[in-house]
């Protein structure tokens, strides 16, 4: 398997531009992780699926943060409009559920000029 | 919101020296992970713990998550240059996944 797959893997845009970011799960998973990593806040976890269906938002920062997932291979984490505290690394992991290992893709480094 | 203090936040060593990095929770810990990430790349899974006062093992690394746990300690014997990126663990405070990771731990292995 070629693990979780992100793209893109770099994003540079515009304050007040529309950013749509993608992930390719592992075949087989139903857990699907998003994640935002800054120097300041670390590693968070913005929103979780399981079965394709949202879980946790909680970390969701506001409203111009959205998360789909509309099929098992599919997610995509969209920001409408982007702002420059934006910017950072969005993580997307993938796992079989339960207490078990989540596997990272190689992240999105997303900044907002 | 659960909070994990890892500590310290940067290490140097010299090749072949033992480290040790620990990770705090004011909170019980139903599952610790731990994950290593090197620069610019995403997180490596390395070890899971969940039972008070187990202890893993892979290959130099050794991690334990104590008797009550709320700490887990990671252990790196005799350090190489390939140890070198940031370690980072997280915790899973009875959903089953990992919720909150710690800010990380810097790790450098001089020659």
């Amino acid at each position: 398997d070629a693990g979780v797959i992100q793209s893109p893997r770099h994003e540079v845009t515009e304050m007040g531009q529309e950013v749509t970011l993608r992930c390719k799960p592992i075949s087989g998973h139903n857990s699907l992780f998003w994640y935002r990593q800054t120097m300041m806040r670390g590693l968070e976890l913005l929103i979780y699926f399981n079965n394709n269906v949202p879980i946790d938002d909680s970390g969701m920062p506001e409203d111009r943060f959205s998360a789909k997932m509309p099929n098992a291979s599919f997610s995509t984490l969209k920001i409408q409009p982007s702002e420059p505290r934006d910017s950072a690394v969005y993580f997307c992991a993938s796992s079989s559920g339960g207490s078990t290992e989540a596997f990272f893709g190689q992240g999105t480094r997303l900044t907002v000029v | 919101s659960q909070e994990l203090e890892q500590s310290p936040q940067s290490l140097i060593v010299q090749e072949g020296k033992n480290l040790t990095i620990n990770c705090t929770s004011s909170k019980t810990l139903y599952g610790l992970y731990w994950y290593k990430q090197k620069y610019g790349e995403g997180l490596i899974f390395l070890m899971m713990l969940q039972k008070g006062g187990e202890e893993k093992s892979h290959e130099k690394i050794t991690a334990k998550l104590d008797e009550k746990k709320q700490q887990s300690s990671l252990h790196i014997t005799a350090s190489q240059p390939s140890h070198a990126g940031i370690y980072l663990c997280g915790a899973d405070v009875g959903s089953g996944y990992a919720l909150n990771f710690g800010k990380g731990t810097s790790l450098l292995v001089t020659p």
